[in-house]
This record gives structure tokens, sequence and C-alpha cells, in this order.
């Protein structure tokens, strides 16, 4: 049952670099989003997607872009980090409506 | 801006003990849930109230749903070193979608044995 699943676990940049945070689904679920968890802050919202082609912005969007070209896949991309960007992310899809979301295991970046 | 305060932000307690943790808002939700999340792990359900005034068990752990949709608790009777870990309220607004849902700033709980 391998259910949302994150790669990588662990990244380190440096400031300015771009990379890609993968996140993969084998629920079939239409909504997906990204989420960033900092100390005493909770879960904030980044991108998220109602269906393949839909894409659109959370509560902390800047500096992040994704997109959704299959139910299966929802990749967040980090166009030139930013020390600002050091924090745990979590991918989480739903089967919809106010269902319960499934998160992946989160992948840890840290921005030097 | 935070939208779900809860509190306390940290609780330390002995197993046995009997504790509440709460989550308030100024702003009104369709429905409520609960994660546990545990160090390494992404955020699990524990349950979803919808109803103003409900109330859930889950063994030990009770959820109340506030009578104007604003606020939750959680009560864990007799807490077990398995109770540890990071417990998130998280509100779904009129009209929003699930994963829009409001994440609270979140309780860390350790249990000793």
């Amino acid at each position: 049952n391998a259910g949302v699943t994150q790669t990588p676990k662990f990244q380190v940049l440096k400031t300015g670099q771009s990379m890609t945070l993968q996140c993969a689904q084998d629920m079939n679920h239409e909504y997906m989003s990204w989420y960033r968890q900092d100390p005493g802050m909770g879960l904030r919202l980044i991108h998220y997607s109602v269906g393949a082609g839909i894409t659109d912005q959370g509560e902390v969007p800047n500096g992040y872009n994704v997109s959704r070209s299959t139910t299966e896949d929802f990749p967040l991309r980090l166009l030139s980090a930013a020390p600002s960007q050091t924090s745990v992310y979590f991918c989480a899809s739903s089967p919809g409506g106010r269902e319960k979301l499934f998160f992946g295991s989160g992948t840890q970046l840290s921005v030097l | 801006t935070q939208l779900l305060e809860q509190s306390p932000q940290f609780l330390s307690i002995q197993e046995g003990e009997n504790l509440t943790v709460y989550c308030n808002s100024s702003s009104v939700f369709s429905s409520l849930q609960w994660y546990r999340q545990e160090p390494g792990e992404g955020p699990v359900l524990l349950v979803t109230v919808v109803t103003g005034g409900e109330v859930k068990k889950l063994k030990r752990l009770t959820f109340q749903f506030g009578d104007a949709r604003k606020d939750s608790s959680l009560h864990i009777t007799a807490a077990q070193p398995g109770d540890t870990g990071l417990y998130l309220c998280a509100g779904a607004r009129y009209g929003g979608a699930t994963n829009k849902l409001i994440f609270g700033t979140g309780t860390l709980l350790a249990v000793q044995p």
C-alpha cells in the first residue's frame, strides 16, 4: 500500500538553486495539495489541485510553482531557493469533498 | 494570520494522567478534523466532527465540536506513552474544498512512562 509517496526525504540546497519535490499517489484521488510545516505554525497551504490540469494558490504560494499533468503526480518546484524556504514539506491527497487528507512522509529541506 | 490557535503549545505529563487540548478560532467552520503526527511522518486523521455540539469518542480520546462551530477540544483519559505526538486541529471553511483546510498551530504532547 504505497499511498502518497514523496521524494527526496532530505535535501540541502544553496541559495539560488532550483529543485523539484516529487509527489505521487496511487489512490486515484482528485485533490492534491502541498503544505509546509514550520515550528509553532502548524501546516500552511502552498498550492493545491482539484484535478489534472487545475491548480490554485494557497496561503503561502510565493517562490513555488506547481503543475498537475496527471491525476497521480503533483510536483512542487522551487525556482530560486531562499533560506526562508527551509522547512518540512508535505504532500497530501484526498478523494474529494471534505474527506480526510492522506499525507506523505515529508521532505526536509534546508536552504543555506 | 493564524485562524486556529491551539493550547497548550507543549504538554509533558506522566502516564495515567488526563489532559485536554483546545483549538480556538473566531471563524466558523463547516467541519473540523483532528490529526496526530509522529516524528518523521505525516499527520494521520483521528476524527472529523461536523455538527455543532457533536461529541465523538475514539477509545480514550474524546473530541468535541463547539456549539458555535468555532472551537473544539480533545480530551485524553489515562494517557499512555503511545499517545505521544503532535496533535493538529484543522478546520474546513464553508464552501471550501477539503484541501483548503486551515491547520492549527499544534500541541506537542509527551507522555512519560
